[in-house]
């Protein structure tokens, strides 16, 4: 139990689906983030979330779309995905912004678009 | 801009002494974060340096070279369950924008 949860831990996807994944901490944190895994390529940072507000989307495509409704849940809701989308989703979450900040992940969801 | 390197992958014997490197080049330094992921987990923090010199915790030991942008991660008394991948990152401008390394898969070996 790492104090941050998320849901699925699988999902396998037809590029015409929609699916959500959840994350939810109980580690009361204000910041919560969204990266990318994949295959032998660094962590990507996707979203970030502070209080609820995004402060950051690293370029990513329209085809994901996060949603924080409070500090303890984030979604990233999925749409017209593409092959290459298949990856690690890692949610993870921070006491704060700070560079020393440590950040606590998920197991993640294990993403496959077919 | 920032770029990180690591070596993709080592393997070292249950008992000894492994040191995974990382090398860095950051527009600003705000400190450097190491991780370990076992397969199919979630990543775990082991340490951050911000400022040059060695910091130890139990078996782990953080070095860093702020001058040489060079980071070291060194196992002592390697077990079997080190066996994971180390990730090297350093955040700029807050933790918004932290640039991870590929990770370092270790393999350790009976």
């Amino acid at each position: 139990e790492t104090g941050v949860t998320q849901t699925p831990r699988h999902l396998v996807m037809g590029m015409t689906n929609k699916k959500s994944l959840k994350c939810e901490q109980h580690l009361g944190h204000n910041a919560m983030y969204w990266y990318k895994q994949s295959a032998k390529k660094p962590l990507e940072l996707m979203f970030v979330y502070n209080f609820k507000e995004q402060t950051e989307n690293n370029s990513v495509p329209s085809r994901f779309s996060p949603e924080c409704p409070n500090s303890s849940h984030l979604f990233l809701h999925l749409h017209t995905l593409q092959p290459e989308d298949s990856a690690l989703y890692l949610c993870a979450s921070s006491q704060g912004l700070r560079e020393n900040t440590e950040a606590f992940f998920g197991q993640g969801t294990r993403l496959t678009v077919v | 801009g920032q770029n990180i390197d690591q070596p993709t992958e080592m393997t070292a014997t249950e008992g000894a002494i492994v040191q995974i490197n990382c090398t860095y080049q950051t527009s600003g330094f705000n400190g450097l974060f190491w991780y370990q992921q076992h397969a199919g987990e979630a990543p775990t923090f082991l340490s951050y340096n911000v400022l040059d010199g060695l910091e130890e915790k139990g078996r782990f030991s953080s070095f860093l070279s702020r001058s040489k942008g060079y980071s070291y991660l060194l196992l002592k008394e390697l077990q079997m369950k080190d066996s994971a991948s180390y990730l090297c990152a350093c955040p700029s401008g807050g933790y918004q924008k932290v640039t991870f390394g590929t990770g370092t898969k270790l393999q350790v070996i009976p």
